[in-house]
């Protein structure tokens, strides 16, 4: 069965450095997301993306933040200065979408941790 | 900003057993529902939707009934196996309003005792 990956499983990084954590969304996808959870909290909504391009992002996702779908396969959200606060679950997802099937289907997560 | 709200934060039952998980949403732009599914260190699997179009929708031992007047979700689990102890979480989007986006309740967490 066909299923999101995501790379690393888990990324140690220091305050202020770039991280940039990878997916690879189910093949005949058209939408991408990311998502995040700190721990003991929601899982929230980061940035949708289709057509190579953002479709909608949250408040979450400012200037630091950014995403790219650089081959016909990968998917990846870069953090450009790192924060203590950015310290979470990424879970990157896909779905059909306007097809008529929007259910969304995750990855494992990269865990963050900033230091 | 609790849109989408799990009041319930565990939920214990038996094996063989109905298990009922609750969901209230305030926003009422939302017009499609999911439940997830999660695992300790894994990502959330989904498990079934429903639109507003629908007040029930069946999938094997999983149904989830929606309520739109109460803003009310349930996902019923009949007969509840010891597998299925997880983190259950209620998401909602408002496709119409051509939002994708899901937001997420906090999560019940399910154990059914053997």
């Amino acid at each position: 069965e066909p299923e999101v990956t995501q790379t690393p499983s888990h990324q140690v990084t220091q305050m202020g450095q770039e991280v940039i954590l990878r997916c690879v969304p189910i093949s005949n996808h058209l939408y991408f997301y990311w998502y995040r959870q700190i721990l003991g909290q929601k899982v929230e909504f980061l940035v949708s993306f289709y057509n190579n391009e953002i479709s909608e992002k949250s408040e979450i996702f400012d200037d630091q933040f950014s995403v790219e779908r650089p081959d016909g396969s990968n998917f990846t959200l870069k953090i450009r200065s790192t924060k203590l606060e950015d310290s979470a679950m990424y879970f990157c997802a896909s779905s059909l979408a306007g097809t008529g099937v929007y259910e969304q289907y995750f990855g494992p997560g990269t865990r963050l941790t900033v230091t | 900003d609790q849109q989408v709200k799990q009041n319930s934060p565990s939920l214990s039952v038996q094996e063989g057993r109905i298990s009922i998980l609750n969901c209230d949403y305030t926003n009422s732009m939302f017009d499609y529902f999911l439940w997830y599914k999660k695992y300790p260190a894994e990502g959330p699997t989904f498990l079934i939707s429903i639109s507003s179009i629908k007040d029930k929708n069946e999938d094997g031992r999983f149904t989830v009934f929606l309520n739109k007047s109460a803003k009310h979700l349930s996902l019923h689990i009949v007969p509840s196996q010891p597998g299925d102890s997880a983190v259950y979480f209620c998401a909602a989007s408002s496709l119409q309003g051509g939002s994708e986006k899901l937001v997420f309740g906090k999560g019940t967490k399910l154990t059914v005792n053997p």
